[in-house]
């Protein structure tokens, strides 16, 4: 089955700074993937996803790239707030299928 | 209304208790899961329904039931369950089972086994 995994553990930036989360999948029948933010005493919520017939997507200060050839994705959060404090969470999964995979996560700590 | 609510937000049971973890959607979604999350670790797939029907069980003990009474409904019922089974229980909808589709995550129930 799938499985995937997300780098690093917990990242700490300063305010304005970027963010850069990586994760590596193992299906290469895997063909949607989605970021979540959870934050504290919430569910996960979804922020972006990209399918594999695109390399990059953008929204605002949020953008998501993927390499189908290497099996990885990766979020980049720019000018960062201290709002972005959260879990990330990457995702992957196979649409012909029902099950997401989630990655290990991302704590994310932003310092004003 | 993207809005998935669940109902206790928290929960405290004996071993030899008996409770139901109740969620519900009003998006239309005909596709509604559960998920187990301990702390500092991702969601963990238990259940699927599609179209209220079971599709998947990932494994899950028996001491945990699963129900969906309607397509807006998702019931979880807990029985002579364990200190480890302590963890947030996350319900999630989404358009269908299969595909691309967002997953629209509840708050979660805070469930403690004693």
């Amino acid at each position: 089955g799938e499985n995937v995994e997300q780098h690093p553990s917990t990242l700490s930036v300063q305010e304005g700074d970027s963010a850069v989360i990586k994760c590596t999948y193992s299906d290469s029948a895997s063909n949607y993937f989605p970021w979540y933010k959870q934050e504290l005493g919430k569910g996960p919520q979804l922020i972006i996803d990209i399918r594999s017939n695109v390399g990059e997507k953008k929204d605002q200060r949020i953008a998501v790239t993927l390499n189908k050839t290497a099996k990885h994705f990766s979020l980049h959060i720019t000018e960062t707030q201290p709002e972005d404090s959260a879990v990330y969470f990457c995702a992957a999964k196979n649409t012909g299928f029902q099950k997401l995979v989630f990655g290990t996560g991302t704590r994310l700590l932003v310092s004003p | 209304d993207t809005e998935v609510t669940q109902t206790p937000k928290h929960l405290v049971m004996g071993m030899t208790n008996k409770k139901s973890l109740k969620c519900e959607q009003h998006m239309g979604h005909r596709a509604m899961y559960w998920y187990k999350q301990k702390a500092k670790k991702p969601p963990e797939l238990m259940f699927v329904y599609s179209y209220e029907k079971l599709s998947i069980n990932e494994s899950v003990p028996s001491r945990f039931s699963p129900e969906c009474p309607n397509s807006s409904l998702l019931n979880l019922h807990l029985h002579a369950l364990q200190p480890e089974d302590s963890a947030l229980y996350l319900c999630a909808s989404s358009q269908e089972a299969t595909g691309g589709y967002e997953q629209y995550f509840g708050p979660g129930t805070r469930l403690t086994v004693t």
